[in-house]
């Protein structure tokens, strides 16, 4: 149980282009997802979270016109880079809290951004 | 804010002996520490957990414990095998509010 997904995995994009990152609970109903980043060798730095039917809550420095956040379900985030730079090249990770758990965060496989 | 602070950032040890990760968070009200392991290119898993009303908790070889007053919990792996090789975070949390320590990469030698 508390399964996850992301998709894609990986990606490559050109510069000034967008990309949509979906993430997905599988066999639970998540009311509240994280998107965290995550640079090489660094801890994960929570970027937002969102619950579902509202607007998203970014941490300070996330520009929330850069990063889209988007919680139509309680089974589907969406993450969409815009205007994508080499600078946002990372390591994109989701997670989610099971409605019926308050505590904890099940995380997804994470999915590697490379803009060139 | 809360901050996390964990150590050692890297830890080395032979296999079949014990590995001790310590964090110390600065959050009196923070309740959930969670320990999550990372293996390279894959998502944090949770390892185990720990709210606040309790003191110790364990699982096989794997426990945690955490002390509310002085602000710390630790996790201890005994009988260390080469596939507990990876990076170990760990976590305190209140509400939506989680946050991350720096990471621990453990190295288990056969």
């Amino acid at each position: 149980g508390a399964v996850v997904s992301q998709h894609p995995s990986w990606v490559i994009c050109k510069s000034g282009t967008s990309v949509k990152i979906e993430c997905r609970s599988l066999d639970f109903q998540a009311t509240t997802m994280f998107w965290y980043r995550q640079f090489p060798k660094q801890s994960l730095m929570l970027m937002a979270t969102s619950n579902e039917g509202s607007k998203a809550t970014y941490e300070q420095g996330v520009e929330k016109d850069k990063f889209l956040i988007n919680h139509a379900s309680l089974t589907l985030s969406t993450l969409t880079v815009t205007s994508a730079h080499p600078e946002d090249s990372s390591f994109y990770i989701c997670s989610a809290r099971d409605k019926g758990q308050p505590y904890e965060q099940y995380f997804g496989p994470g999915t590697r951004l490379t803009v060139t | 804010g809360e901050n996390v602070e964990q150590h050692p950032s890297t830890l080395s040890v032979q296999e079949g002996d014990s590995a001790v990760i310590k964090c110390t968070y600065s959050d009196s009200a923070s309740n959930y520490f969670p320990w999550y392991k990372q293996e390279l290119g894959k998502g944090p898993q949770l390892i185990i957990d720990i709210r606040s009303n309790v003191g110790e908790k364990k699982d096989q070889r794997i426990a945690v414990t955490l002390n509310k007053t002085a602000k710390h919990f630790s996790l201890h792996i005994t009988e260390t095998q080469p596939e507990d090789s990876a990076v170990y975070f760990c976590a305190a949390s209140q509400n939506n509010d989680m946050r991350f320590g720096a990471g621990t990469r453990l190295t288990v030698k056969p």
